[in-house]
Protein backbone atom coordinates (compact mmCIF):
# COMPACT_ATOMS: atom_id res chain seq x y z
CA UNK A 1 0.00 0.00 0.00
CA UNK A 2 0.95 3.35 -0.47
CA UNK A 3 2.65 5.56 2.11
CA UNK A 4 1.36 8.47 3.51
CA UNK A 5 2.66 11.83 4.70
CA UNK A 6 0.54 14.32 6.53
CA UNK A 7 1.11 17.13 8.83
CA UNK A 8 0.85 16.34 12.35
CA UNK A 9 -1.15 19.43 13.52
CA UNK A 10 -2.78 21.91 12.29
CA UNK A 11 -4.55 25.35 13.69
CA UNK A 12 -7.33 27.17 12.30
CA UNK A 13 -10.38 29.68 13.78
CA UNK A 14 -13.89 29.30 13.15
CA UNK A 15 -15.31 30.19 9.88
CA UNK A 16 -12.00 29.51 7.91
CA UNK A 17 -11.40 27.15 5.59
CA UNK A 18 -9.18 24.39 6.32
CA UNK A 19 -6.55 22.53 3.85
CA UNK A 20 -4.80 19.59 4.88
CA UNK A 21 -2.44 18.05 1.94
CA UNK A 22 -1.61 14.47 2.62
CA UNK A 23 1.31 13.04 0.41
CA UNK A 24 1.33 9.32 -1.67
CA UNK A 25 4.16 9.73 -4.03
CA UNK A 26 4.15 5.79 -4.46
CA UNK A 27 0.21 5.87 -5.19
CA UNK A 28 -0.99 2.84 -7.84
CA UNK A 29 -2.93 3.00 -10.74
CA UNK A 30 -5.84 1.63 -9.00
CA UNK A 31 -5.78 3.14 -5.74
CA UNK A 32 -8.26 5.30 -4.39
CA UNK A 33 -7.82 7.95 -2.06
CA UNK A 34 -9.78 8.27 0.95
CA UNK A 35 -10.22 10.32 4.35
CA UNK A 36 -11.34 9.75 7.58
CA UNK A 37 -12.48 12.02 10.81
CA UNK A 38 -12.31 10.78 14.29
CA UNK A 39 -13.24 12.64 17.24
CA UNK A 40 -11.75 11.37 20.72
CA UNK A 41 -13.05 8.05 22.43
CA UNK A 42 -15.16 7.31 18.72
CA UNK A 43 -14.15 4.98 15.76
CA UNK A 44 -12.94 7.35 12.66
CA UNK A 45 -15.76 8.41 10.28
CA UNK A 46 -15.57 8.01 6.77
CA UNK A 47 -15.68 12.23 4.87
CA UNK A 48 -14.67 11.41 1.72
CA UNK A 49 -13.11 9.39 -1.01
CA UNK A 50 -11.90 10.29 -4.44
CA UNK A 51 -9.60 8.79 -7.53
CA UNK A 52 -8.95 12.20 -9.49
CA UNK A 53 -9.70 15.66 -10.04
CA UNK A 54 -11.90 16.96 -7.87
CA UNK A 55 -15.13 15.15 -5.46
CA UNK A 56 -17.23 17.58 -3.07
CA UNK A 57 -19.98 16.26 -0.63
CA UNK A 58 -21.74 17.98 2.10
CA UNK A 59 -19.68 17.74 4.53
CA UNK A 60 -15.94 18.77 2.18
CA UNK A 61 -14.17 18.98 -1.26
CA UNK A 62 -11.23 16.53 -2.07
CA UNK A 63 -8.87 17.87 -4.55
CA UNK A 64 -6.13 15.32 -6.96
CA UNK A 65 -3.89 16.66 -9.23
CA UNK A 66 -3.33 15.05 -11.84
CA UNK A 67 -0.20 13.29 -10.94
CA UNK A 68 -2.25 12.25 -7.66
CA UNK A 69 0.81 12.21 -6.00
CA UNK A 70 -0.75 14.28 -2.93
CA UNK A 71 -4.48 14.93 -1.68
CA UNK A 72 -5.93 17.92 0.16
CA UNK A 73 -9.02 17.75 1.74
CA UNK A 74 -10.75 20.95 1.78
CA UNK A 75 -13.21 22.14 4.67
CA UNK A 76 -15.09 25.17 4.30
CA UNK A 77 -16.02 27.13 6.92
CA UNK A 78 -14.93 25.32 9.68
CA UNK A 79 -16.37 25.62 13.68
CA UNK A 80 -15.31 24.29 17.01
CA UNK A 81 -16.75 20.83 16.01
CA UNK A 82 -14.49 20.31 13.54
CA UNK A 83 -11.22 19.68 16.10
CA UNK A 84 -10.30 16.17 15.57
CA UNK A 85 -7.90 13.89 13.93
CA UNK A 86 -8.14 13.63 10.44
CA UNK A 87 -6.47 10.75 8.12
CA UNK A 88 -5.91 10.40 4.61
CA UNK A 89 -5.70 6.57 3.33
CA UNK A 90 -4.27 4.95 0.11
CA UNK A 91 -5.41 1.70 -1.12
CA UNK A 92 -7.09 -0.10 -3.92
CA UNK A 93 -10.76 -1.55 -4.00
CA UNK A 94 -11.20 -4.14 -6.33
CA UNK A 95 -14.30 -6.43 -7.08
CA UNK A 96 -13.60 -9.63 -6.61
CA UNK A 97 -10.11 -9.63 -4.80
CA UNK A 98 -8.30 -9.00 -1.65
CA UNK A 99 -9.33 -5.67 -0.67
CA UNK A 100 -6.33 -5.16 1.39
CA UNK A 101 -5.97 -4.13 4.23
CA UNK A 102 -6.77 -0.29 5.53
CA UNK A 103 -3.36 1.22 7.23
CA UNK A 104 -3.72 4.49 8.82
CA UNK A 105 -0.75 6.54 9.69
CA UNK A 106 -0.67 9.11 12.60
CA UNK A 107 -2.86 11.74 11.06
CA UNK A 108 -3.51 15.25 11.16
CA UNK A 109 -4.26 16.91 14.74
CA UNK A 110 -6.75 19.55 13.83
CA UNK A 111 -7.37 22.13 16.53
CA UNK A 112 -10.20 24.92 15.73
CA UNK A 113 -10.46 28.11 18.13
CA UNK A 114 -12.87 30.26 18.73
CA UNK B 1 -29.52 -0.08 10.99
CA UNK B 2 -27.01 -0.48 13.94
CA UNK B 3 -24.04 -1.08 11.67
CA UNK B 4 -20.59 -1.97 13.51
CA UNK B 5 -21.54 -3.39 16.96
CA UNK B 6 -18.84 -4.46 19.29
CA UNK B 7 -19.11 -6.00 22.39
CA UNK B 8 -18.12 -5.50 25.61
CA UNK B 9 -17.75 -1.70 25.65
CA UNK B 10 -15.33 -2.16 28.51
CA UNK B 11 -13.29 -5.39 30.31
CA UNK B 12 -11.22 -5.09 32.66
CA UNK B 13 -8.14 -8.23 32.78
CA UNK B 14 -5.78 -9.99 34.40
CA UNK B 15 -2.75 -10.64 33.04
CA UNK B 16 -2.73 -14.00 31.89
CA UNK B 17 -6.81 -14.47 31.47
CA UNK B 18 -8.10 -15.08 27.61
CA UNK B 19 -10.96 -13.07 26.67
CA UNK B 20 -12.86 -12.71 23.35
CA UNK B 21 -13.57 -9.41 21.51
CA UNK B 22 -16.81 -9.54 19.59
CA UNK B 23 -18.17 -7.23 16.38
CA UNK B 24 -20.79 -7.90 14.33
CA UNK B 25 -21.93 -5.82 10.70
CA UNK B 26 -25.33 -5.65 9.51
CA UNK B 27 -24.23 -3.86 6.20
CA UNK B 28 -23.40 -6.93 4.29
CA UNK B 29 -19.99 -5.64 3.80
CA UNK B 30 -17.01 -8.62 2.89
CA UNK B 31 -14.26 -6.86 4.29
CA UNK B 32 -13.70 -6.14 8.36
CA UNK B 33 -10.99 -5.07 10.45
CA UNK B 34 -9.90 -5.11 13.66
CA UNK B 35 -7.77 -2.01 15.50
CA UNK B 36 -5.70 -0.96 18.22
CA UNK B 37 -5.57 2.34 19.18
CA UNK B 38 -2.93 3.39 22.08
CA UNK B 39 -3.28 7.02 24.31
CA UNK B 40 -2.40 9.90 21.67
CA UNK B 41 -1.59 7.42 18.72
CA UNK B 42 -3.28 6.17 15.39
CA UNK B 43 -5.02 2.96 14.79
CA UNK B 44 -3.16 0.02 13.83
CA UNK B 45 -4.15 -2.55 12.10
CA UNK B 46 -4.48 -6.32 13.96
CA UNK B 47 -5.78 -8.59 11.40
CA UNK B 48 -8.35 -8.27 8.54
CA UNK B 49 -10.29 -10.59 7.07
CA UNK B 50 -11.04 -9.39 2.96
CA UNK B 51 -13.84 -12.17 2.93
CA UNK B 52 -15.77 -14.91 4.43
CA UNK B 53 -13.22 -17.76 5.19
CA UNK B 54 -10.39 -16.01 4.75
CA UNK B 55 -7.75 -13.88 7.59
CA UNK B 56 -4.91 -11.89 6.87
CA UNK B 57 -2.20 -10.39 9.41
CA UNK B 58 -2.07 -6.73 9.44
CA UNK B 59 0.69 -4.36 11.32
CA UNK B 60 0.42 -5.95 14.75
CA UNK B 61 -0.74 -9.76 15.19
CA UNK B 62 1.18 -10.92 18.02
CA UNK B 63 -0.90 -11.83 20.75
CA UNK B 64 -3.70 -12.07 19.04
CA UNK B 65 -5.83 -14.26 16.92
CA UNK B 66 -8.93 -13.80 15.03
CA UNK B 67 -12.37 -15.84 13.33
CA UNK B 68 -14.49 -14.89 10.49
CA UNK B 69 -17.43 -16.66 12.29
CA UNK B 70 -19.94 -15.60 9.14
CA UNK B 71 -20.30 -12.66 7.11
CA UNK B 72 -21.73 -10.79 9.57
CA UNK B 73 -19.01 -11.51 12.57
CA UNK B 74 -15.11 -11.52 13.48
CA UNK B 75 -14.22 -11.63 16.63
CA UNK B 76 -11.11 -10.73 18.40
CA UNK B 77 -9.18 -13.15 21.19
CA UNK B 78 -6.54 -12.32 23.47
CA UNK B 79 -5.28 -15.94 24.86
CA UNK B 80 -3.02 -14.91 27.37
CA UNK B 81 -3.92 -11.12 27.79
CA UNK B 82 -0.53 -8.45 28.74
CA UNK B 83 -0.70 -5.05 29.97
CA UNK B 84 0.99 -4.47 26.83
CA UNK B 85 -2.07 -4.85 25.23
CA UNK B 86 -4.19 -2.15 27.10
CA UNK B 87 -5.79 0.08 24.46
CA UNK B 88 -8.81 0.74 23.05
CA UNK B 89 -10.13 -2.16 20.10
CA UNK B 90 -12.16 -0.97 16.46
CA UNK B 91 -13.69 -2.97 14.41
CA UNK B 92 -14.28 -2.37 11.02
CA UNK B 93 -16.20 -3.56 7.89
CA UNK B 94 -16.40 -2.55 4.41
CA UNK B 95 -17.71 -3.04 0.98
CA UNK B 96 -14.76 -3.74 -2.24
CA UNK B 97 -15.09 -2.13 -5.79
CA UNK B 98 -14.64 0.86 -7.47
CA UNK B 99 -15.50 4.23 -5.03
CA UNK B 100 -16.47 1.56 -1.44
CA UNK B 101 -17.66 4.43 0.26
CA UNK B 102 -15.01 3.78 3.18
CA UNK B 103 -15.33 1.35 6.04
CA UNK B 104 -17.57 1.36 8.75
CA UNK B 105 -16.17 1.56 12.39
CA UNK B 106 -17.99 0.25 15.63
CA UNK B 107 -17.60 2.49 18.76
CA UNK B 108 -14.70 0.56 20.33
CA UNK B 109 -13.94 -1.79 23.17
CA UNK B 110 -11.78 -0.56 25.91
CA UNK B 111 -9.38 -2.72 27.34
CA UNK B 112 -7.12 -2.42 30.71
CA UNK B 113 -5.02 -5.33 31.58
CA UNK B 114 -3.73 -5.54 34.99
Amino acid sequence: LAKTTQPISMDSYEGQEVNITCSHNNIATNDYITWYQQFPSQGPRFIIQGYKTKVTNEVASLFIPADRKSSTLSLPRVSLSDTAVYYCLVGAMNYGGSQGNLIFGKGTKLSVKP
Amino acid sequence: NAGVTQTPKFQVLKTGQSMTLQCAQDMNHNSMYWYRQDPGMGLRLIYYSASEGTTDKGEVPNGYNVSRLNKREFSLRLESAAPSQTSVYFCASSEVGGASGGAFFGQGTRLTVV
